[in-house]
């Protein structure tokens, strides 16, 4: 059964970077070509993809973020990391980390979600 | 970029009765890219349907999806009290970005 688990700062102030990783057990980031991505939710709202990463290190950015958004991953780690710079109290969420089987698949494992406050 | 847009906003049914929740492209899918997820408060949203119709693993019967082109149907059966949740519909078809509708809040009547 594939896990993933967000973790990072719960509070980030104006102007500043949030980062964030996400870690999976039950699969391996560099056998099989899955993609894993990113998706928000502002409080009492829907849902955000924001950028998608393959085990071979292909990145999908969202032409919204595409500024301001990179990703990374940590084959060794079973880990993908999450920085937005800049960053706004627009950009307080439940971040989620999500997996999909290819760049045209569903999200169809998720994280429990971590909530990132942006304020001074 | 595709807008998905879900009707209606809130729906209000009982247990046992039938849901049927739209989902309208502002553009023409492939339905092999079309899903649909379930959020219940506090929880990850989970993936019900890809490629319009096909259940994912462990979902029940009683949910269904059909539809082709711009047009997407999500219908419940025999609602059970679980059921009453948020649905969102999205597109994997034409990205970046990946695009999600606004949902569909599922409520008690």
């Amino acid at each position: 059964q594939v896990q993933l688990q967000e973790s990072g700062p719960g509070l980030v102030k104006p102007s500043e970077t949030l980062s964030l990783t996400c870690t999976f057990s039950g699969d391996s980031i560099s056998v099989n070509n899955y993609y894993w991505g990113w998706i928000r939710q502002p409080p009492g709202k829907g849902l955000e993809w924001i950028a998608s990463i393959s085990d071979g290190g292909t990145t999908i950015y969202n032409p919204s973020f595409k500024s301001r958004v990179s990703m990374s991953a940590d084959t060794s780690n079973n880990q993908f990391s999450l920085h937005l710079n800049s960053v706004t109290v627009a950009d307080t969420a439940v971040y989620y980390c999500a997996r999909h089987r290819s760049s045209r698949s569903p999200f169809d494992y998720w994280g429990q979600g971590t909530l990132v406050t942006v304020s001074s | 970029e595709v807008v998905l847009t879900q009707s209606p906003g809130t729906l209000s049914l009982s247990p046992g009765e039938r849901a049927t929740l739209s989902c309208r492209a502002s553009r023409s899918i492939s339905s092999s890219y079309l899903a649909w997820y379930q959020q219940k408060p506090g929880q990850a949203p989970r993936l019900l349907i890809y490629a319009a119709s096909t259940r994912a693993t462990g979902i029940p019967d009683r949910f269904s999806g059909s539809g082709s082109g711009t047009d997407f149907i999500l219908t419940i059966n025999r609602l059970e009290p679980e059921d009453f949740a948020v649905y969102y519909c999205q597109q994997y078809s034409t990205f970046p970005p990946k695009t999600f509708g606004q949902g569909t809040k599922l409520e008690i009547k």
